[in-house]
């Protein structure tokens, strides 16, 4: 399968707390994306990693990609109630045709005041 | 707010029923995509079109039909759907079929079939 596995599956955080969530995934990639999900809403996008890039920075948020290990992380720094959501990462694979990206099992993120 | 818009927002409908659900972008994306969503799991791919044209049917049964009648709209039609077809349905769309392009998602429709 060339879903990613995300990890940890739900994470519990205090506000003003990091929260790092991790995304492996088993094939060659074009581009790594992540997106979040409020409960009840569609998905937004947060930031979009290519396979030649390490790092990325979008406001609070920092991305790492190691396509040595097939890996990425999230960071969120200083975490605030509002960015309790579910996140998935979404790989967009090397091989095939078209926009087709094949989402994480993602990651269910609670900050608490 | 979303800049995709999706409705009806929730649906129940009768395993014998004809529904349809409708998507709609002004963002001038000439790609637009159906994706399937069960609970505490991520979205599923089901079909893609490009410039009004069906690009990707992964596979999905044809108790699904999706149309593409212009560039902004984009119809899903359910016909003798299963229980287990009871999911949210969300829309999305991207300027184009390219790898670097993000997805702009709906806030889907939630489907209950009795």
């Amino acid at each position: 399968s060339q879903q990613g596995e995300e990890d940890p599956q739900a994470l519990s955080i205090q506000e003003g707390e990091n929260a790092t969530m991790n995304c492996s995934y088993k094939t060659s990639i074009n581009n790594l994306q992540w997106y979040r999900q409020n409960s009840g809403r569609g998905l937004v996008h947060l930031i979009l990693i290519r396979s030649n890039e390490r790092e990325k920075h979008s406001g609070r948020l920092r991305v790492t990609l190691d396509t040595s290990k097939k890996s990425s992380s999230l960071l969120i720094t200083a975490s605030r109630a509002a960015d309790t959501a579910s996140y998935f990462c979404a790989i967009l694979p090397q091989a095939g045709g078209g926009n087709k990206l094949t989402f994480g099992t993602g990651t269910q993120l609670k900050v608490e005041l | 707010d979303t800049e995709v818009t999706q409705t009806p927002k929730h649906l129940v409908m009768g395993m014998t029923n004809k529904k349809s659900l409708k998507c709609e972008q002004h963002m001038g994306h000439r790609a637009m995509y159906w994706y399937k969503q069960k609970a505490k799991k991520p979205p599923e791919l089901m079909f893609v079109y490009s410039y009004e044209k069906l690009s990707i049917n992964e596979s999905v049964p044809s108790r699904f039909s999706p149309e593409c009648p212009n560039s902004s709209l984009l119809n899903l039609h359910l016909h003798a759907l299963q229980p287990e077809d009871s999911a949210l349905y969300l829309c999305a769309s991207s300027q184009v079929i390219q790898s670097n392009q993000p997805q702009h998602f709906g806030d889907g429709t939630r489907l209950s079939i009795l």
